[in-house]
């Protein structure tokens, strides 16, 4: 039962172009949710959080969009740049509970 | 400062064989996860640890998998009697508290079981 989940593996994106990254989860006790971003045998690095009181929160060219009628989340990056290309990880939590829920990933290849 | 880290970075075993992960978490954070993320899937929820004690163990599979925090700082997964599915990447994280707080996550340990 996949709660969290991430339908496209795969986006290719022009150089200066927007990246829209989606995200769908089935749990509605979710209350937080978060994107990491990850590069080949690295670690996921956290990338930007939203909280389900809010349904939008910008960091620089990154902006997470909440829309919790529809349990859907989005990831937009503009402008993209080519070192944005890494595997991005949406992922969710619940009250009271500590451990993060993720996607299955999106790989995102921003073209020079 | 320094991140998280992973011990060690490969490790490569046979059925059966008996494997220790270690993690160092950041220092002072109280929080520390295990992870871990096959091949095409995201990472996968194995167990929370609040200072030294397990506050939640949940996602182990089984109990050939276990975790210590003796002593609130460095932890150490344990797995006995590894089969070829637990072949996968072993991620570990950190917090400075449990929820809401951004969790840091370490390189990970690449566990392959021929």
């Amino acid at each position: 039962d996949q709660q969290v989940k991430q339908n496209s593996p795969s986006l290719s994106v022009q150089e200066g172009r927007i990246s829209i990254l989606n995200c769908d989860y089935t749990n509605s006790m979710f209350d937080y949710f978060l994107w990491y971003k990850k590069y080949p045998a690295e670690g996921p690095t956290f990338l930007i959080s939203i909280s389900s009181i809010k349904d939008k929160n910008e960091d620089g060219r990154f902006t997470v969009f909440l829309n919790k009628s529809a349990k859907h989340l989005s990831l937009h990056i503009v402008p993209s740049q080519p070192g944005d290309s890494a595997v991005y990880f949406c992922a969710a939590s619940a009250p009271g509970t500590y451990k993060y829920i993720f996607g299955t990933g999106t790989r995102l290849k921003v073209l020079a | 400062g320094a991140g998280v880290s992973q011990t060690p970075s490969n490790k490569v075993t046979e059925k059966g064989k008996y494997v220790e992960l270690r993690c160092d978490p950041i220092s002072g954070h109280t929080a520390l996860y295990w992870y871990r993320q096959s091949l095409g899937q995201g990472p996968e929820f194995l167990i929370y640890f609040q200072g030294t004690g397990a506050a939640d163990d949940s996602g182990l599979p089984n109990d050939r998998f276990f975790a210590v925090r003796p002593e609130g700082s460095v932890s150490t997964l344990k797995i006995q009697r590894t089969e070829r599915g637990d072949s996968a990447v072993y991620l570990c994280a950190s917090s400075s508290q449990g929820s809401y707080n951004e969790q840091f996550f370490g390189p990970g340990t690449r566990l392959t079981v021929l």
